[in-house]
């Protein structure tokens, strides 16, 4: 079974819009870390927002922020304001404390366009 | 504070060569990992080093290895290259290798087979 799972392979928005990216995950650990990371066509995986399993809060960082709803196992992240530069792959991944050890499971990715 | 650093940006090698890659973690960041990404299959784990010990691998072949250095700087090399081993490959540094510390990356050494 899929660990994590981005069903959008692409997105397209205006720019200044909003625009949120799905993610589902599946885990048995109790302890474990999401994470989403935006990937240029240059190549550098550049992390974007943190969310631990134990966090009661929606993590947020400038214009991302990070809706999780544990008992759904959902971690969709959700880009404010969307700008030109915003247009990339953008990776879901997952770290569990058991399970996989120190390893991050990487979803598909999901390219996103934003447009002018 | 300098970011990871991947040295070479780009390489090319004929089949049967071998190849090595290396990777300067963030200052301070003991827990290096080593990952490739294909078109294909995506982002796979290769392996991961704290400390200098490998604590973690994926399930690639014996010809792809690593270490990792007293400065925690790391290499990894592919011996008897294939074409399929052709790649970007990225190397990650997070200060503790624990599920709750981010993993930084490096800009990708990119690998073509010939």
């Amino acid at each position: 079974a899929q660990k994590i799972t981005q069903t959008q392979p692409g997105m397209f928005v205006q720019e200044k819009e909003a625009v949120t990216l799905d993610c589902t995950y599946d885990t048995s650990d109790q302890s474990y870390g999401l994470f989403w990371y935006k990937q240029p066509s240059s190549g550098e995986m550049i992390f974007l927002i943190y969310q631990g399993s134990y966090d009661e809060q929606n993590a947020t960082e400038g214009r991302y922020s990070l809706n999780f709803q544990k008992a759904r196992k959902s971690a969709n992240l959700v880009i404010s304001a969307s700008q030109l530069g915003d247009s990339a792959m953008y990776f879901c991944a997952m770290r569990e404390e058991e399970t996989s050890g120190s390893r991050l499971t990487f979803g598909e990715g999901t390219q996103l366009t934003v447009n002018p | 504070k300098a970011g990871v650093t991947q040295t070479p940006r780009y390489l090319i090698k004929t089949r049967g060569q071998q190849v090595t890659l290396s990777c300067s973690p963030i200052s301070g960041h003991r827990s290096v990992s080593w990952y490739q990404q294909t078109p294909g299959q995506g982002l796979q784990f290769l392996f991961e080093y704290f400390s200098e010990t490998q604590r973690n691998k994926g399930n690639f072949p014996g010809r792809f290895s690593g270490r990792q250095f007293s400065n925690s700087r790391s290499e990894m090399n592919v011996s008897t290259l294939e074409l399929g081993d052709s790649a970007l490959y990225l190397c990650a540094s997070s200060l503790a290798g624990i599920y709750n510390s981010p993993l930084h990356f490096g800009n990708g050494t990119r690998l073509t087979v010939t």
